[in-house]
């Protein structure tokens, strides 16, 4: 992932509604991708991640999608509830590479 | 099964000290990561201890350094602390590949450093 500096990117979403978080990497070689989301005093947990073979995978509510051509990766989130609101990470790696993680958007979601 | 476990939660330093920070990974698992999370950098890796022995090492200065012991457990320590220094301090497990592979890591809540 980049990293985007001091300021988090923060997405304010009214809850039920669908959040997108999207990332750029800039490793045209790497070959896994991976989203964690970090809530408040915690640790960040795995969500879900996905292969360069692959451009779509899906979990429980929420989609990766990958664009190698543009080096993209974005996270879907359906019916978002206020248990989201958290700092969602994405992160990739080049086979034998150490996992490089992006800077982190801020999801802050709306009664 | 417990997750990691890191100890302690919240640790105040003044520059110049040395600190040591704890990691007791899930059970079974033997790859010890450690990362450094500041607004500014985000999460940087600082070095991957497995059978204890440091696999892996990223770029940080030699006042880092860590161990792991035969059940797994990890400590790091930070020398002569800098300002700088102040952050989360997370450690991560894994089954045996660590970082460099695709297996999953699982991160403990992290130690909050404050140096003054």
């Amino acid at each position: 992932g980049e990293s985007v500096g001091l300021h988090l990117p923060t997405l304010s979403v009214q809850e039920g509604d669908n959040s997108i978080i999207n990332c750029a990497y800039s490793n045209s070689a790497s070959d896994y991708f991976i989203w964690y989301k970090q809530e408040s005093g915690k640790g960040p947990q795995f969500i879900i991640d996905i292969r360069s073979n692959m451009d779509k995978r899906q979990g429980q509510r929420v989609t990766v999608l990958l664009n190698k051509t543009v080096k993209h990766l974005s996270l879907q989130i359906a019916a978002t509830q206020p248990g989201d609101s958290a700092v969602y990470f994405c992160a990739d790696k080049a086979a034998g590479n150490k996992l490089t993680f992006g800077g982190g958007t801020r999801v802050l979601v709306k009664p | 099964k417990a997750g990691v476990t890191q100890t302690p939660r919240y640790l105040i330093k003044t520059r110049g000290q040395q600190v040591t920070l704890s990691c007791s990974p899930i059970s079974g698992h033997r790859s010890v990561s450690w990362y450094q999370q500041t607004p500014g950098q985000g999460l940087q890796f600082l070095f991957e201890y497995f059978s204890e022995t440091q696999r892996n090492k990223g770029n940080f200065p030699g006042r880092f350094s860590g161990r792991q012991f035969s059940n797994s457990r990890s400590e790091m320590n930070v020398s002569t602390l800098e300002l700088g220094d102040s952050a989360l301090y997370l450690c991560a497990s894994s089954l045996e590949g660590g970082p460099n592979t695709n297996e999953k890591l699982f991160f403990g809540s992290g130690t909050q450093l404050s140096v003054l």
